[in-house]
């Protein structure tokens, strides 16, 4: 079983200062991806990584693959209490479809 | 996008009663359908994958004769928990693959509370 270790497990700050979550595994990964959750509804796709090296910009979103592919990092800059939620990265294949391996989520609350 | 309508979003039930979750796959066929399931500030546990045709593949630990999966359609996978109990109480979520964007996409979740 390829295990995702996510990392911090809650995250508290205040709007406007940065922060990052981390993703890490001893397995390679044909592709990572973001989700964000809030209370009571299911994940939303935030993005994809697939290539190795690959950074990805959503907004003050900004998504890292590692070289390897063992690992990601979701960076938020400026944080605002909108972004307040359950992330989650998940890995996977892109040629099979197959299940997905969740890391346990990191609880991000921005206060204002 | 990919849209899965998950039904019902709550529900309450007796212990010992059958409950049904259904999810529809609105605007792609989805010939996958994972279900998982979510304890409070904890993250989603696969408990099973259905494909449409044929038998779901449960996890290790999931009680098929429990929880009853049916994928009959390409737009259709539904979850049934028989003879619930108080600690099937929790969240459940659908998911099925969104091919175009390289990602899943889930449905919004059922709150099952078992009294």
């Amino acid at each position: 079983t390829q295990l995702l270790e996510q990392s911090p497990q809650f995250l508290s700050i205040q709007e406007g200062e940065n922060l990052t979550v981390y993703c890490n595994s001893s397995s390679v990964f044909s592709s990572l991806q973001w989700y964000r959750q809030e209370p009571g509804e299911g994940p939303v796709l935030l993005v994809t990584v697939v290539t190795g090296g690959e950074v990805k910009k959503l907004k003050r979103l900004t998504f890292q693959f590692g070289d390897a592919r063992k690992d990601s990092s979701l960076h938020i800059t400026a944080a605002q209490p909108g972004d307040t939620g359950l992330y989650l990265c998940a890995g996977g294949a892109t040629d099979s479809w197959g299940k997905l391996q969740f890391g346990a989520g990191t609880q991000v609350v921005v206060t204002p | 996008g990919a849209v899965v309508s998950q039904h019902p979003s709550r529900v309450i039930c007796k212990s010992g009663t059958s409950v049904k979750i259904e999810c529809r796959s609105l605007d792609f066929q989805a010939t996958t359908m994972f279900w998982y399931r979510q304890f409070p500030k904890q993250s989603l546990m696969l408990m099973a994958t259905s494909n449409e045709g044929s038998k779901a593949t449960y996890e290790q630990g999931v009680e098929k004769d429990k929880f009853l999966i049916n994928h009959a359609s390409l737009t259709l996978s539904t979850l049934t928990v028989t003879s619930a109990h108080p600690e099937d109480s929790s969240f459940y979520i659908c998911s099925a693959p969104w091919k175009t964007n390289y990602g899943y996409t889930f449905g919004s979740g059922t709150r099952l509370t078992v009294v």
